[in-house]
């Protein structure tokens, strides 16, 4: 079972839509949790770090739930620049595991 | 304004000749990480430094090694490439306050290096 697990993608969706990926992670003892987008050919950068209360940035909404082990982010009225990968991000002592990352295509 | 910055932005190496990347970091980080992206896949952790310790994943080859002479620099070389080495490798760096403190570890990448290995 790998570490941390992402909804395999892609998604494509409409402009306007909202949409949601998820992220399970096998190590309970993990202490921070995160999300990236990473463009094509780019580095990935920080979309938002995921707290237990929960956590929204304008359109983006992340939740934790710490007794499942699952993360999730919640994108709602989608824009065509959301177009990229998300990763799931789970830490443990500065060892940092990754998801495979979901695809998002925004279309018009 | 660059705060972790990557050297070269693009490396073409032979197969079996030694190449050093490089990466730096104006934050101060006291972390500093070297990942492996291949096309399509997840970045790989290939080890971290935590200040001077080093902290190597049980599956990163012998191949790979990485030096960190100070709080801002820190190389990966790869002693003998081969073919299966070429992807983008991404240096990224994290602030720990330790166990006194808490810290989100939220990771700042560099724009990462492509290697070609020929």
């Amino acid at each position: 079972r790998k570490e941390v697990e992402q909804d395999p993608g892609p998604f494509n969706v409409p402009e306007g839509a909202t949409v949601a990926f998820n992220c399970t992670y096998s190590n309970s003892a993990s202490q921070s949790f995160f999300w990236y987008r990473q463009d094509c050919r780019k580095e990935p950068k920080l979309l938002m770090s995921v707290y237990s209360s929960g956590n929204e940035d304008g359109r983006f909404t992340a939740q934790l739930n710490r007794a499942s082990q699952y993360i999730s982010l919640l994108i709602r009225d989608s824009k065509l620049s959301d177009s990229a990968t998300y990763l799931c991000v789970v830490n443990r002592n500065n060892d940092m595991r990754f998801g495979a990352g979901t695809r998002l295509t925004v279309k018009p | 304004d660059a705060m972790v910055i990557q050297n070269p932005r693009y490396q073409v190496t032979q197969f079996g000749k030694p190449v050093t990347l490089s990466c730096s970091q104006t934050l101060n980080h006291n972390v500093m990480y070297w990942y492996q992206q291949k096309s399509s896949q997840a970045p790989k952790l290939l080890f971290h430094y935590y200040d001077k310790d080093f902290n190597n994943e049980a599956d990163t080859p012998d191949n790979f090694q990485s030096r960190r002479p100070n709080t801002s620099f820190c190389f990966l070389d790869i002693r003998s490439p081969g073919l299966g080495d070429a992807a983008m490798y991404l240096c990224a760096t994290s602030r720990d306050l330790g166990p006194s403190g808490f810290s989100y570890n939220e990771q700042f990448f560099g724009p990462g290096t492509r290697l070609t290995v020929l």
